[in-house]
């Protein structure tokens, strides 16, 4: 099964400052990939798709990239609303549909 | 809007069982995939299973595979997620919820959009 790691498992950032996640595949995916946020006691809401599409009504400073085995989630410039866990997700053709441990922001 | 309710969780001891359900409305349910996903206490996201749209096909993770089992009944809108021989570790938040699409030229690009709520399982004796 292909696995999915993300790093840093967390990080501290002040507002308005640039955040990038990375997500690693373990075998290649293409772009195949989804973004989440998943904030304090909510369900996860879906930020990116196919590796790099904003989903609709998500705000322009997060911004998704990669292909193959590498992955990056950024948020341009962070906002106190970004508290939040972000995992990223394997969608291939394949099961499992193979989440990412995590990362954990905080404001600074 | 779509929605979705999960119901059935409680207190099981290990070795039980237990059936939960996911109540869709605001979609033709019949026309899409669904999973299971769950999250333990303080814990990340796991994927459990999946069914096909008519109900041809499942899946799960390995962790739950020959303990649990997916269905579905389009004319009810429901989805079910039977598990036996629980354990410990399977205590979690349950959450079920649609794998929606974007398709172009025959290719699609897949993610779960919405969740329900979840309902909590706990395994303890």
């Amino acid at each position: 099964d292909i696995q999915m790691t993300q790093s840093p498992s967390s990080l501290s950032a002040s507002v308005g400052e640039r955040v990038t996640i990375t997500c690693r595949a373990s075998q290649g995916i293409s772009n195949y990939l989804a973004w989440y946020q998943q904030k304090p006691g909510k369900v996860p809401k879906v930020l990116i798709y196919a590796a790099s599409a904003l989903q609709s009504g998500v705000p322009s400073r997060f911004r998704g990239s990669g292909s193959g085995t590498d992955f990056t989630l950024t948020i341009s410039s962070l906002q106190p609303e970004d508290v939040a866990t972000y995992y990223c997700q394997k969608f291939n053709s394949a099961p499992p549909f193979t989440f990412g441990p995590g990362t954990k922001v905080d404001i600074k | 809007q779509v929605q979705l309710v999960e119901s059935g969780g409680g207190v099981v001891q290990p070795g039980g069982s237990l059936r939960l359900s996911c109540a869709a409305s605001g979609l033709t349910f019949s026309g899409y995939d669904m999973h299971w996903v769950r999250q333990a206490p303080g814990k990340g996201l796991e994927w459990v299973a999946f069914i096909r749209s008519d109900g041809t096909n499942q899946y799960y993770a390995d962790s739950v595979k020959g303990r649990f089992t997916v269905s579905r009944d389009n004319s009810k809108n429901t989805m079910y997620l039977q598990m036996n021989s629980l354990r410990a570790e399977d205590t979690a938040v349950y959450s079920c919820t649609k794998a929606s699409r974007y398709c172009i030229n025959g290719v699609c690009w897949y993610w779960f959009d919405p969740w329900g709520q979840g309902t909590l399982v706990t395994v303890s004796s």
